[in-house]
Order: C-alpha cells, then sequence, then structure tokens
C-alpha cells in the first residue's frame, strides 16, 4: 500500500458525459500527478499540482482539468467523453518539496469505461 | 524529444534463470531514473531511483545500474512472484516522469 487512494475504484458511462476522479496524497506530500495509462500508449504524464498551484503539464486535452484543494486532495474532471478516454487513470504523489527528479509513489487507479 | 526505450518487451523465464532487462533513455540532463514494477490492473509500485552514472541499488533478488545512456534491471534467481510488467521512467527537464512502456515478465515454475 503506497499511502495513495483513489476512488472510484471503477467508473462506467456514456459518450459525451462528464466524470470527476479523485485522488488523496500520502501523508506529507505536497505534489500530485495525474496519468493516464491506454493499452497502445503505456503511462502518459497528463498534469502536476504542487500545493495547490500547476506546476507542470504534459499530454492533457483541452477536455480534461484538474484542481488541488487546500487539503491537498485533488480531483481530475474529463468532459464530453469519448470512448478513447478508456483508460486507467493514476495519481501519484511525491515528498514535500515538490522538485523533479523525486520518488513518485503510486495510487490504485481508477479504470474509466466511456460506452 | 524525450523517449525511454525498453528491451526485451516479453522476457520469459524459468525459476532461477537470471537476467536483465533494459531501459536506453536520450536526454541529457537527467534528474533521475526509476524502475517501478506493475501487476495487472494495479498502480506501479516503486522500487529504485538512480541519479548518476555508476550507481547501482539492490533490493531481494533485483539490482538496478545506470550508465550515462542506459539502466538494467537485473533479476536474479528470480521466482514466479517476480512476474510482473517492469517499467523504465526518466525524469528532466520541465516533465515529472516520461515512462518506458515496459518489460512484461513471466517466471515459470
Amino acid at each position: 500500500d503506497s499511502g495513495v487512494t483513489q476512488t472510484p475504484k471503477h467508473l462506467i458511462t456514456a459518450t459525451g458525459q462528464r466524470v470527476t476522479l479523485r485522488c488523496s496524497p500520502r501523508s506529507g506530500d505536497l505534489s500530485v500527478y495525474w496519468y493516464q495509462q491506454s493499452l497502445d500508449q503505456g503511462l502518459q504524464f497528463l498534469i502536476q499540482y504542487y500545493n495547490g498551484e500547476e506546476r507542470a503539464k504534459g499530454n492533457i486535452l483541452e477536455r480534461f482539468s484538474a484542481q488541488q484543494f487546500p487539503d491537498l486532495h485533488s480531483e481530475l474532471n474529463l468532459s464530453s467523453l469519448e470512448l478513447g478516454d478508456s483508460a486507467l487513470y493514476f495519481c501519484a504523489s511525491s515528498v514535500a518539496r515538490g522538485r523533479l527528479g523525486e520518488t513518485q509513489y503510486f495510487g490504485p487507479g481508477t479504470r474509466l469505461l466511456v460506452l | 524529444e524525450d523517449q525511454v526505450t525498453q528491451s526485451p518487451e516479453a522476457l520469459r523465464l524459468q525459476e532461477g534463470e537470471s537476467s536483465s532487462l533494459n531501459c536506453s533513455y536520450t536526454v541529457s540532463g537527467l534528474r533521475g531514473l526509476f524502475w517501478y514494477r506493475q501487476d495487472p490492473g494495479k498502480g506501479p509500485e516503486f522500487l529504485f531511483t538512480l541519479y548518476s552514472a555508476g550507481e547501482e541499488k539492490e533490493k531481494e533478488r533485483l539490482k538496478a545500474t545506470l550508465t550515462k545512456k542506459e539502466s538494467f534491471l537485473h533479476i536474479t534467481a528470480p521466482k514466479p512472484e517476480d512476474s510482473a510488467t517492469y517499467l523504465c521512467a526518466e525524469c528532466s527537464g520541465n516533465t515529472p516522469l516520461v515512462f518506458g512502456k515496459g518489460t512484461r515478465l513471466s517466471v515459470i515454475a
């Protein structure tokens, strides 16, 4: 158990819908990262937040957005869902300083299926 | 563009048959090279972080090494429970982690 929690574990929805994925980092970690993992693309970095502020952005679609709240939990919002958005979504957190090169600890993931 | 290449894509070993997995990275200014283990449907589990060429780290049957261009994950006398996908990732520039596509390891009893 990494100490990172994610809810829900599974999500089934329809095209065009909007969903919210939730992540709680390890105690004491200020940085939260979101990743998407699909069969053909592997693990892809989406976005990083550090202490409530956006720190780095990867291959995140405009239909996707994220935020980190004062209690440090984070939410990833996916809207106008398409079949191709079906994937595993992982959250990770790292130790308090939020610098590059820190070890990231991953949560168990949310499996999203868009029908 | 940063790129991490892992080989082989899949590896099948007999129990006790030692081998190595390769991870090549192309970026300069490496700030960290990471190894994770991932079981099907689960989140990646952290194994090692390497920061400079020549560095080595060990954990049970696993040993990770780093050169200026690549990293190796050596598996000594593997057991069936070592079966998993092993992911390599690099950290540099503005992107926290760039992952390779992984090596699927199967260890047969």
